[in-house]
C-alpha cells in the first residue's frame, strides 16, 4: 500500500519569506503523480501544484514549486514571498487517492 | 461553470442510523471520489467512481457504500452509523484518474 507521510503537522512563516513542507512516501510503482492540495479555513480544497513522477523536471505555479526526488520519495513544496492568504492546511497527495496528514501552515504579518 | 455541490451541508444523526449524502460533479467530469476528513485521521479516501463503476475503494467497512448515475451525480451512504463515523465528508469530482480534483464544500456529519 502507498503511504504518504508529513513530518510536519505545524509550520509558521513570515509574510514575504520562503517556506518549504515536506512530504515523503512510499510506493512500488514507477509511473504515478503526485499532488499538493491547499484548503483554507472554511474554504473548499483546491490544487496548488501537480508533478508527473516520469518527468525530472520540478513544476512550478507561480510562487509554488516542488522539489521532487523520485529515488528519496521525496516531494516537498516550496512557497516563495509568502502571503497571508497562503494561510491554510496543506496537504501531499499520492495518486489521487493517498493524501498526507496535512501541514497547517500560518503565514505572519 | 458551476463548482461541486455537496447536500446537505450539515446534518446530525443518532448512533445505528443511515444517511445519505450527495454530490453533483462539475459538468463533464465523470469521475468522482469520496474522502472522510477528521482531525485525528487526516484525509482517507472512501471511494471513486467512474461512468457509474467504482473504479477504486479505500479500506472503510461494508457499512460505507456509494454509487453513481448515469449523469455522473454520487451518493454515498452510510448504515449502522457509529460516533467515529463523525466527520466533514468530501467529495470532488474530476475528468479521470490523475487529473485535477475539484472538491466541493463537504457535509459535516454529526453522530450522537
Amino acid at each position: 500500500a502507498q503511504t504518504v507521510t508529513q513530518s510536519q503537522p505545524e509550520m509558521s512563516v513570515q509574510e514575504a519569506e520562503t517556506v518549504t513542507l515536506s512530504c515523503t512516501y512510499d510506493t512500488s510503482e514507477n509511473n504515478y503523480y503526485l499532488f499538493w492540495y491547499k484548503q483554507p479555513p472554511s474554504r473548499q480544497m483546491i490544487l496548488v501544484i501537480r508533478q508527473e513522477a516520469y518527468k525530472q523536471q520540478n513544476a512550478t505555479e507561480n510562487r509554488f514549486s516542488v522539489n521532487f526526488q523520485k529515488a528519496a520519495k521525496s516531494f516537498s513544496l516550496k512557497i516563495s514571498d509568502s502571503q497571508l492568504g497562503d494561510t491554510a492546511m496543506y496537504f501531499c497527495a499520492f495518486n489521487d487517492m493517498r493524501f498526507g496528514a496535512g501541514t497547517r501552515l500560518t503565514v505572519k504579518p | 461553470k458551476a463548482g461541486v455541490t455537496q447536500t446537505p451541508r450539515y446534518l446530525i444523526k443518532t448512533r445505528g442510523q443511515q444517511v445519505t449524502l450527495s454530490c453533483s460533479p462539475i459538468s463533464g467530469h465523470r469521475s468522482v471520489s469520496w474522502y472522510q476528513q477528521t482531525p485525528g485521521q487526516g484525509l482517507q479516501f472512501l471511494f471513486e467512481y467512474f461512468s457509474e463503476t467504482q473504479r477504486n475503494k479505500g479500506n472503510f467497512p461494508g457499512r460505507f457504500s456509494g454509487r453513481q448515475f448515469s449523469n455522473s451525480r454520487s451518493e454515498m451512504n452510510v448504515s449502522t452509523l457509529e460516533l467515529g463515523d463523525s466527520a466533514l465528508y468530501l467529495c470532488a469530482s474530476s475528468k479521470g484518474s490523475n487529473y485535477e480534483q475539484y472538491f466541493g464544500p463537504g457535509t459535516r456529519l454529526t453522530v450522537t
